[in-house]
């Protein structure tokens, strides 16, 4: 069964660089999330969008954006990286249809390293 | 504001022993979920189980078990008859029920359980 596909699977960065990762859900989803987990952290919800339109906002630096493009895959934009963005980057992605929630299928994430 | 309590930072067990992770929730809503997932060293987040909030059945899955209790605002998750295999973070999260313009609200993860089964 087809999953979550992101990339790249790693990136390497400098200070004040600016960086895009790229999520493509699962064929049929239109919910994406991001989520941001730090060395031995939990993962930190960041952002969701559900048929292209922003769903829900977590913990998102104002440096970050993203957006839900018309095939459902998702950007996430970093700018003016910072050491602290080092860490892993999940996307997931669920389907709205038939269940009120289903569960959120994840990526094999994106560990980003800025130096 | 929700909020996931995994209390257990790190538990080491010997291979063949029962384990149980504690995970404790609050949340205001009355309809809420829950999930566990699984996260072994190479990273990827692994979707263990979902419950409802309306339904407090226990669920066994071959060796893994969870205890759903709203009134101890609990949800533990049991590993019988462990193995090696099984060591990896174990994640407890909850999720709010999403507004009416669809879509679904982020997860709230824990701060997880790391669990070590000893050969």
């Amino acid at each position: 069964a087809a999953g979550v596909i992101q990339s790249p699977r790693h990136l390497i960065k400098e200070k004040r660089e600016t960086a895009t990762l790229k999520c493509y859900p699962i064929p049929r989803h239109d919910t994406v999330y991001w989520y941001q987990q730090g060395p031995g952290q939990d993962p930190q919800f960041l952002i969701s969008f559900y048929e292209k339109m922003q769903s829900d906002k977590g913990s998102i630096p104002d440096r970050f954006s993203a957006q839900q493009f018309s095939d459902y895959h998702s950007e996430l934009n970093m700018s003016s990286l910072e050491l602290g963005d080092s860490a892993l980057y999940f996307c997931a992605s669920s389907s709205s249809f038939g269940s009120v929630l289903s569960e959120q299928f994840f990526g094999p994430g994106t560990r980003l390293t800025v130096l | 504001a929700q909020k996931v309590t995994q209390a257990q930072t790190e538990i080491s067990v010997v291979e063949k022993e029962d384990v149980t992770l504690d995970c404790v929730y609050e949340t205001r809503d009355t309809t809420y979920y829950l999930f566990w997932y699984k996260q072994p060293p190479s990273g990827e987040l692994v979707f263990l189980i979902r419950r409802n909030s309306f339904d407090e059945q226990n669920e066994i899955s071959g060796r893994y078990s969870w205890n759903f209790q709203k009134s101890t605002s609990s949800f533990n998750f049991t590993i019988t008859a462990s193995q090696v295999v099984d060591s990896a973070v174990y994640f407890c999260a909850l999720s709010e029920l999403p507004g009416t313009g669809g879509g679904a609200d982020g997860l709230t993860f824990g701060k997880g359980t790391h669990l070590i089964i000893q050969p």
